[in-house]
């Protein structure tokens, strides 16, 4: 079982301020992302790593930024955090040598995250 | 880019009712396609996949056709149960098989 623990499960933090979530899994797999779910939007990709220190863009980028200096964690974050970044984000790992089209999209329990 | 296009929800059926959920989708090449399941409270968890044309992908009951000439993935189940009460996300892999791209998600209300 791969073992995915996301942290803070919950934050409330104020509109400016930094904010780092923490994606750690437990085994070494290559691929880590992370998604931000929002109603009407569904998932959306914000960044993803395919190896120590080897990351690139998703879709919703702009304001985030990511480091992954172990294979084990992932880092996410908000450098000012805004009102259009609360949300509930999501890592996931990819189960297997490959990316998700080959492997299984594991997902952590999730991140709540309100910006005041 | 690529994109996937889910019927709006929620959908609302009774017990044993059949369920049919529209997903299409427009990509490069030949994606991987996947039925994604999120429970209250949860992260998402695969249900289903196809990797190639024709494939059906089946589990608990749902099941799933790659169909290359219509650019559809539907999801159905013969009978459905309360405990099937989610939201199911349509998704595609890109020709790198390093990200997957996400409907906007069908939320499913099964009534007793």
């Amino acid at each position: 079982d791969a073992g995915i623990t996301q942290s803070p499960r919950h934050k409330v933090t104020e509109t400016g301020t930094p904010v780092t979530l923490r994606c750690h899994q437990t085994e070494n797999h290559r691929y880590m992302y992370w998604y931000r779910q929002d109603p009407g939007h569904g998932l959306r990709l914000i960044h993803y790593s395919y190896g120590v220190k080897d990351t690139d863009k998703g879709e919703v980028s702009d304001g985030y930024s990511v480091s992954r200096s172990k294979t084990e964690d992932f880092l996410l974050t908000l450098e000012s955090a805004t009102s259009s970044q609360t949300s509930v984000y999501f890592c996931a790992i990819s189960v297997g040598t490959g990316g998700p089209g080959a492997n299984v999209l594991t997902f952590g329990a999730g991140s709540r995250l309100t910006v005041l | 880019g690529d994109s996937v296009t889910q019927m709006e929800g929620p959908v609302t059926l009774s017990e044993e009712a059949f369920l049919t959920i529209n997903c299409t989708y427009t990509a490069t090449g030949y994606p991987s396609l996947f039925w994604y399941v999120q429970y209250p409270g949860e992260g998402l968890q695969l249900l289903l996949k196809a990797t190639k044309a024709d494939d059906k992908g089946s589990n608990k009951g749902f099941e799933a056709t790659y169909r290359k000439e219509t650019t559809s993935f539907h999801l159905e189940k013969g009978s459905v149960q309360v405990s099937d009460s989610a939201v199911y996300f349509c998704a595609l892999s890109d020709q790198g098989y390093s990200t997957l791209t996400f409907g906007k998600g069908t939320m499913l209300l099964v009534s007793p």
